[in-house]
């Protein structure tokens, strides 16, 4: 089975910080995928990378930057994080043109 | 992406066969239906992709009818665990920027003991 693990299920910081949140898989994927989702917003795409050392923006990058080090990991960064960043944000990873396989999310409050 | 329309909620009894409709008559030619479910306080969960056939694999079946416009998925023996909320989705399965997920309202489907 596809495994898809976000180091935080719960993390509250405050405004200003800057905030790290870690994705790993297990399967070799070479796509992985940040998300936030929010009650009636739905799920919207941050950033994505094909491969390591990849970036691509997604629907709503400002605020964020990602790093891809290692294939399997894939972060997101928020830079200096603000009230409206309080969302839960959701890590993703694929093969190819495969099913996109998500973690468990991170919950994030923005005090 | 194709839109698609699916109820907004469901009960089915535990034990019986959960059939969750999805509309899709916008849907092109090189479009997948992938069906997906998100678990109170869990990420989405991928269940099951098809294109035109039939599918099934250890968690449910798939059924697309000939004209592609509209696709049930079949949870063949539901139990309390699948209580959810079920999203249909149609998407070209590619390896560009409209590779993002975009989850429509969904069903949400409660399994009653």
């Amino acid at each position: 089975d596809v495994k898809v693990t976000q180091s935080s299920r719960y993390l509250v910081k405050r405004t200003g910080e800057k905030v790290f949140l870690e994705c790993v898989q297990d399967m070799d994927h070479e796509n992985m995928f940040w998300y936030r989702q929010d009650p009636g917003l739905g799920l919207r795409l941050i950033y994505f990378s094909y491969d390591v050392k990849m970036k691509e923006k997604g629907d709503i990058p400002e605020g964020y930057s990602v790093s891809r080090e290692k294939k399997e990991r894939f972060s997101l960064i928020l830079e200096s994080a603000s009230t409206n960043q309080t969302s839960m944000y959701l890590c993703a990873s694929s093969r190819g043109n495969q099913p996109q396989h998500f973690g468990d999310g991170t919950r994030l409050s923005i005090l | 992406d194709a839109k698609t329309t699916q109820p907004p909620s469901m009960d089915c009894a535990e034990g019986r066969a959960a059939n969750l409709p999805c509309n899709h008559s916008t849907i092109s030619g090189n479009e997948y239906v992938y069906w997906y479910r998100q678990i109170h306080s869990q990420g989405p969960q991928y269940i099951i992709h098809g294109l035109k056939n039939n599918e099934t694999n250890e968690m449910a079946s798939l059924i697309i009818t000939e004209d592609r416009k509209s696709s049930t998925l079949i949870l063949p023996h539901a139990t309390l665990r699948d209580t959810a909320v079920y999203y249909c989705i149609v998407r070209v399965a590619s390896r560009n920027r409209d590779d993002k997920i975009i989850f429509g309202k969904g069903t949400r489907l409660h399994i009653l003991p």
